[in-house]
């Protein structure tokens, strides 16, 4: 099943906050998660990664939690910022061809 | 600007006229990939291509497109005799293997309307 779940559709958090979108998957052949940010009449750009080896990542204020056993993952925005508010798409990579497959996207929006 | 470039940004057609896009990747990115969003949805894969091979196509590329990538280096997208629901936002990305992965860096896309 080449599909990636994407929870939620869309978020409102206050400045400072922790928002969490969460994503799920059922292909065992996926070898790599990565998490894009997409601005309005912008292309989505890579914000941060992981590979199925790695329990969690950090970069900044990001944060990627996998679950291998559970095929799921989650992004965690520390201190969110309005400057944060996006679309976030969660997607994974097919091992055979370095295809991607997206997450339906979350909305998110950072109150000030 | 280093970054994947693409033109025209927006295009509006009529139905049934024929489009044409193109996309610039990134200086020695090897593989380019062409990807459709629609609004509210992530991007759906059309076809990639490593240098000038066309590696894979989506079962969504029906035969009205067509994509090329002469020597490697551009490449386009050709939409013929345009539909109403080709109209979305046509994403192109590049990658290169870097530390064992093929990061892709999209461009800022091109926007199609189909009146």
């Amino acid at each position: 099943q080449q599909q990636v779940k994407q929870s939620p559709q869309s978020l409102i958090v206050q400045k400072g906050g922790i928002p969490i979108i969460n994503c799920a998957y059922e292909n065992t052949a996926f070898d790599y998660f990565p998490w894009y940010q997409q601005f309005p009449g912008k292309g989505p750009a890579l914000l941060i990664a992981i590979r199925p080896d790695v329990s969690e990542k950090k970069e900044g204020r990001f944060t990627i939690s996998f679950n291998k056993s559970a095929k799921q993952f989650s992004l965690h925005i520390m201190d969110s910022q309005p400057g944060d508010s996006a679309t976030y798409f969660c997607a994974a990579r097919l091992d055979s061809n370095y295809q991607l497959i997206w997450g339906a996207g979350t909305k998110l929006i950072i109150k000030p | 600007d280093t970054g994947v470039s693409q033109d025209p940004r927006h295009k509006i057609t009529k139905r049934g006229q024929n489009v044409t896009f193109r996309c610039d990747p990134i200086s020695e990115h090897n593989r380019l990939y062409w990807y459709r969003q629609t609004l509210g949805q992530g991007p759906e894969f059309l076809t990639y291509f490593q240098n000038e091979a066309q590696l894979e196509k989506s079962r969504l590329l029906s035969d009205r497109f067509s994509a090329e990538r002469p020597k490697g280096s551009f490449s386009t997208l050709e939409i013929q005799r345009t539909e109403q629901g080709d109209s979305a936002m046509y994403l192109c990305a590049s990658s290169f293997r870097w530390g064992g992965v093929y990061e892709q860096f999209f461009g800022p896309g091109t926007r199609l309307t189909v009146l």
